[in-house]
């Protein structure tokens, strides 16, 4: 079945440090792939999403390009600010008509001033 | 534009209670979504349902249950609540595939239940 993996966390940095959070997934097919962020106490909100091989997904300063070659879809942002801290999910929507979302573990965030 | 409402947002129960929670999705959104989240587990697909229609159902046993009414809204209801029912358990509504071909989410705060 589907399933996506992420770099455990939590992954701590400083202000302005560069980040990357590492995300790999299993499909069949050429599924949609999203990263979601939880920040404390709230729901997900969508951060980004591609749905074909070589798009680039970005949104306020986050950016992520879905690779089929490598099945990857690592986010990163080059200026973290304290703002940042939360937790981080990459997900997949698979098109064979199943409409779940398949969610990896999560990664923490955290970031010190 | 209002996003997706759930009620309660809090709510504590005993072992073998039941519990209903609702789901008021965005207006114009037809498939409403339920995810469980637990530390141990993560986020874990519950059921969807479209135009009052279960479409959809993910690995839970039957004491989970689902049902939309014809205004969209949905209520998920856990019968004979055991202590790993406790979780975060997160509505979702769609409008639909984009022109981009991505099935896009949009989730609610959620609704904590704790089973004591």
């Amino acid at each position: 079945g589907d399933s996506v993996t992420q770099m455990e966390g939590p992954v701590t940095l400083s202000e302005e440090a560069f980040l990357t959070i590492n995300c790999t997934y299993t499909a069949t097919g050429y599924p949609s792939l999203f990263w979601y962020v939880q920040y404390p106490g709230e729901g997900l909100q969508l951060l980004l999403k591609a749905t074909k091989a070589d798009d680039k997904g970005s949104n306020k300063g986050f950016e992520a390009t879905y690779r089929k070659e490598t099945t990857s879809f690592h986010l990163e942002k080059g200026s973290v600010q304290v703002s940042d801290s939360a937790v981080y999910f990459c997900a997949l929507s698979d098109r064979t008509g199943r409409r779940a979302l398949t969610f990896g573990s999560g990664t923490r965030l955290q970031v010190q001033p | 534009k209002a996003g997706v409402t759930q009620t309660p947002r809090y709510l504590i129960k005993t072992r073998g209670q039941q519990v209903t929670l609702s789901c008021s999705p965005i207006s114009g959104h037809r498939s409403v979504s339920w995810y469980q989240q637990t530390p141990g587990q993560g986020l874990q697909f519950l059921f969807e349902y479209f135009s009052e229609t279960q479409r959809n159902k993910g690995n839970f046993p039957g004491r989970f249950s689902g049902r939309q009414f014809s205004n969209s809204r949905s209520e998920m209801n856990v019968s004979t609540l055991e202590l790993g029912d406790s979780a975060l358990y997160l509505c979702a509504s769609s409008g639909g595939q984009t022109s981009s071909g991505a099935n896009v989410l949009t989730f609610g705060a959620g609704s904590r239940l704790t089973v004591l």
